[in-house]
């Protein structure tokens, strides 16, 4: 696509369900990232992904916290059992590749809020 | 301690004025990206500085990168009303370029007309 997408763009969930968030790069980057960014704050780093391969995963909370990206192309970020403090603003990113030089490009994001 | 610090947090300018952001590393810098976020959207990218006293501008906004202080400067010339929103750096501290950017909390910037 022309841009990164995601959906959903707003998420309320009750404490304790599953959720997942879904990323679709710009056609044909292989690295895709996701972030998260609280109210008032930057964006803080989660994982990231080159092609299928997760390879730095050092960023995710806790286990509650998994992502996907089974076909190198759209990745999902699961969260199970909820809680409210998992409430922010969850962004993806891709680029064209990985290394010094490339510009990352961000989608709009999901809201998430954990009731 | 915050790795990536931007300063101000806010700014109030009247339309027509200049402005700077700043953002200061407390790592080595291999390279600085600037975005810009208006509420509920997404980032926009603005431009990535790589190399030290690298200068780049687009339309009315330069952002230079002084390797040695590790430190980066946005600068607005003759702001307009379109510029209002949040600007944040992303510092690249691993030298592998796109692993995971670390992120400034954000400087909010609002014109007044």
């Amino acid at each position: 696509g022309a841009g990164v997408s995601q959906s959903p763009r707003y998420k309320v969930t009750k404490r304790g369900q599953d959720v997942a968030l879904r990323c679709d790069p710009i056609s044909g980057h292989v690295s895709l990232y996701w972030y998260r960014q609280a109210l008032g704050q930057g964006p803080e780093f989660l994982t990231y992904f080159n092609y299928e391969a997760q390879q730095d995963k050092s960023g995710l909370p806790n286990d509650r916290f998994s992502a996907e990206r089974p076909e190198g192309s759209i990745s999902t970020l699961t969260i199970q059992r909820t809680e409210q403090r998992d409430s922010a603003m969850y962004r993806c990113a891709s680029s064209l590749a990985r290394g010094r030089g490339n510009t990352i490009y961000f989608g709009e994001g999901s809201w998430l809020t954990v009731v | 301690s915050q790795e990536l610090e931007q300063s101000p947090q806010s700014l109030i300018v009247q339309e027509g004025k200049n402005l700077t952001i700043n953002c200061t590393s407390s790592k080595t810098l291999y390279g600085l990206y600037w975005y810009k976020q208006k509420y509920g959207e997404g980032l926009i990218f603005l431009m990535m500085l790589q190399k030290g006293g690298e200068e780049k501008s687009h339309e009315k906004i330069t952002a230079k990168l002084d390797e040695k202080k590790q430190q980066s400067s946005l600068h607005i010339t003759a702001s307009q009303p379109s510029h209002a929103g949040i600007y944040l750096c992303g510092a690249d501290h691993s030298g592998g370029g796109a692993d995971g950017l670390t992120f400034g909390k954000g400087t909010h910037l609002i014109i007044q007309p």
